[in-house]
């Protein structure tokens, strides 16, 4: 239980376009998804936090013109890059929680979506 | 006060072994303290967690040691195996609306065959 996906799992796209990717959770629902990126070797950093029906709150640096999120549904969430550049290539991970129950603290993480702009 | 300091970052271990990960906080309103295994190219996959009411906690080779008073815990690896040669993150959080964490820099952990 508990299977978070992303689509794509890797994208490369031209300078200036817009990338979207999608985070499901598959066997639960979600009150809150969070966005992460994180750079070669080193830790996972936050860079929003969206619940469903409601604006993403974002974490200090970090564009909210520039990664769209949207909340849409209880099993979906999706971060567009806008007009993306060579530096916002990185890996981008998604996780979710659960809407109720005991394992409210827990994060479960998608397997990732490689971004790389040329 | 929001830092979560993990060490070593890097760690070399025989097969069979027990590899130690430490980490320290300092916000004392964190109450929830998950490990997380990364493979290369892979999401984080949630190992063992445990919360400041119990000391230690348990689940087959992985144990995690908590100390309230000194605002440190620890993950250990028993019996290390090479498939455990991974990055391993703690992270702290506490509960404000949502479950946000806190993420120590990583481990990166090789077992020797």
């Amino acid at each position: 239980g508990a299977v978070v996906s992303q689509h794509p799992s890797w994208v490369i796209c031209k300078s200036g376009t817009s990338v979207k990717i999608e985070c499901r959770s598959l066997d639960f629902q979600a009150t809150t998804m969070f966005w992460y990126r994180q750079f070669p070797k080193q830790s996972l950093m936050l860079m929003a936090t969206s619940n469903e029906g409601s604006k993403a709150t974002y974490e200090q640096g970090v564009e909210k013109d520039k990664f769209l999120i949207n909340h849409a549904s209880l099993t979906l969430s999706t971060l567009t890059v806008t007009s993306a550049h060579p530096e916002d290539s990185s890996f981008y991970i998604c996780s979710a929680q659960e809407v109720a129950g005991a394992r409210l603290d827990t994060q479960y993480f998608g397997p990732g979506t490689r971004l790389t702009v040329l | 006060q929001q830092q979560v300091k993990q060490s070593p970052q890097s760690l070399i271990v025989q097969k069979g072994g027990i590899s130690i990960i430490n980490c320290a906080y300092e916000n004392t309103a964190f109450d929830y303290f998950p490990w997380y295994q990364q493979f290369p190219g892979k999401g984080p996959a949630l190992l063992i967690a445990i919360r400041p009411d119990v000391s230690e906690k348990k689940e087959g080779r992985f144990t995690i040691s908590f100390n309230k008073s000194a605002k440190q815990f620890s993950l250990h690896i028993m019996d290390s195996q090479p498939g455990d040669s991974a990055t391993y993150f703690c992270a702290a959080s506490r509960y404000s609306g949502t479950y946000k964490y806190i993420f120590g820099t990583g481990t990166r952990l090789k077992v020797l065959a």
